[in-house]
């Protein structure tokens, strides 16, 4: 696609359900990136794909985190047993390389999920 | 421990008026730094990208300077538009590092007619 496409836009659960969220960074791009961003802050690093591999997951805040890139192009978020405090944007960017020379970043609309 | 300050955390202008956004960073060793604008419910949008070697860039009505030596950067808007109000988030790469983009936490400025 043309951009960064992420789904769903919004998403309301349930405290303690399972969610997931989709990113499906630009064509060809072979680093992807998931932020998390509440409000009036800047975005959160959770995790960085280079490729299929997770490059670096250390932003991920608990092990009820867990990101795949399978095929390293789509990549799902998956959250288990959602609290509260897991509410927040969930911005997803990709970039056409990483690293030392990456090149310019392109952020999704971001996924809104409200546990209730 | 690398960290992006931006300045001030929030800003009300008039329509038409200027103003500067400042971002102080303490990232090392320093690839390059980038502003992005954040419309509300949206993701960033990059305005600009500036290396080392870069003291200025303009996009428009946009103008970030970068100073590497005192670690600053600023974000000038000239003639404002009601359009411009958003957050703008400045962002600090590192040249070492599977995750070297460090964010500040915006600046939120809302313009007003």
């Amino acid at each position: 696609g043309a951009g960064v496409s992420q789904t769903p836009s919004n998403k309301v659960t349930e405290k303690g359900k399972y969610v997931e969220l989709r990113c499906d960074p630009i064509s060809g791009h072979t680093a992807l990136y998931w932020y998390r961003q509440s409000l009036g802050q800047g975005p959160e690093f959770l995790i960085y794909f280079q490729g299929t591999g997770a490059a670096d997951d250390s932003g991920l805040p608990n092990d009820r985190f867990f990101a795949v890139r399978p095929e390293g192009s789509v990549s799902t978020l998956k959250i288990q047993r959602t609290e509260r405090g897991d509410s927040a944007v969930y911005l997803c960017a990709s970039s056409l390389r990483a690293g030392l020379r990456a090149g310019e970043l392109f952020f999704g609309e971001g996924s809104r999920l409200t546990v209730l | 421990k690398n960290q992006v300050e931006q300045s001030p955390q929030s800003l009300i202008i008039l329509e038409g008026k200027n103003c500067t956004l400042q971002c102080n960073y303490t990232v090392s060793p320093f690839s390059n730094l980038r502003w992005y604008k954040q419309d509300t419910g949206r993701g960033p949008v990059s305005l600009t990208i500036m290396t080392f070697s870069e003291n200025t860039k303009s996009n428009g009505r946009y103008t970030a300077t970068l100073d590497a030596d005192t670690k600053q950067s600023s974000l000038h808007i000239t003639a404002s538009q009601l359009s411009d109000s958003a957050s703008y988030i400045c962002v600090v790469s590192a040249e070492r590092g599977a995750n070297n983009l460090f964010f500040g936490t915006g600046t939120r400025l809302t313009v007003i007619p």
